[in-house]
């Protein structure tokens, strides 16, 4: 299976900063078939990016993603109060899905 | 709109079984598949399987294999996960979540069952 690693695990930044989160697979991801969620507690995770680079409807453009093959980063240009949650990435190129172990991104 | 609603918390003896329920509604329920996917306090999300609702047919992920059922009714338009054999790993956060028929990405979820497995 494609094992997917977060980094860093926990990310500590102000509001308005800039958040860049990391997402390295063991193997190239296939169509850069790979997503990414938020989530904040108590609740499901939600979709922000597919497709290594597009946004999910109703997605703010602040949150952008790119990569292929073995390296993804999921960028956040400004950080808004709402933002701090803990991410994850997930590829979908091979079953099983896998995700990542996820990256908190908290306030400073 | 699109709502994904599960069904209540259960608590469950080591050994005993446990059947999440997901009710589908604002699409139509047979062009999009349904997958289980379920996360253990504090940890990260773990994929368990699929269900095509149009035909019931599945695909399981290998550690569950043999213990977890996925069944559909288009009659209600609910897709149940049946755990079996149940241990206190098992105790977790299931979610049910929405794919279209590929590529495999989960556009919506439900809210989540808790299921905790304790003697």
């Amino acid at each position: 299976e494609i094992v997917l690693t977060q980094s860093p695990g926990t990310l500590s930044l102000s509001p308005g900063e800039r958040a860049t989160l990391s997402c390295r697979a063991s193997q190239s991801v296939s169509s850069s078939y790979l997503a990414w969620y938020q989530q904040k507690p108590g609740q499901a995770p939600r979709l922000l990016i597919y497709g290594a680079s597009s946004r999910a409807t109703g997605i703010p453009d602040r949150f952008s993603g790119s990569g292929s093959g073995t390296d993804f980063t999921l960028t956040i240009s400004r950080l808004e109060p709402e933002d701090f949650a803990v991410y994850y990435c997930q590829q979908y190129g091979r079953s099983p899905l896998t995700f990542g172990g996820g990256t908190k991104v908290e306030i400073k | 709109q699109v709502q994904l609603v599960q069904s209540g918390a259960e608590v469950k003896k080591p050994g005993a079984s446990v059947k999440v329920s997901c009710k589908a509604s604002g699409y139509t329920f047979t062009n999009f598949y349904m997958h289980w996917v379920r996360q253990a306090p504090g940890q990260g999300l773990e994929w368990m399987g699929i269900i095509n609702p149009s035909g019931g047919s599945t695909s399981y992920a290998q550690k569950f294999q043999g213990r977890v059922t996925m069944t559909g009714d288009t009659s209600t338009s609910t897709v149940y996960m049946q755990l079996n054999s149940l241990r206190s790993e098992d105790t977790a956060i299931y979610f049910c979540a929405r794919t279209i028929i590929t590529p495999y990405y989960f556009d919506y979820w439900g809210q989540g069952t808790l299921v905790t497995v304790s003697s």
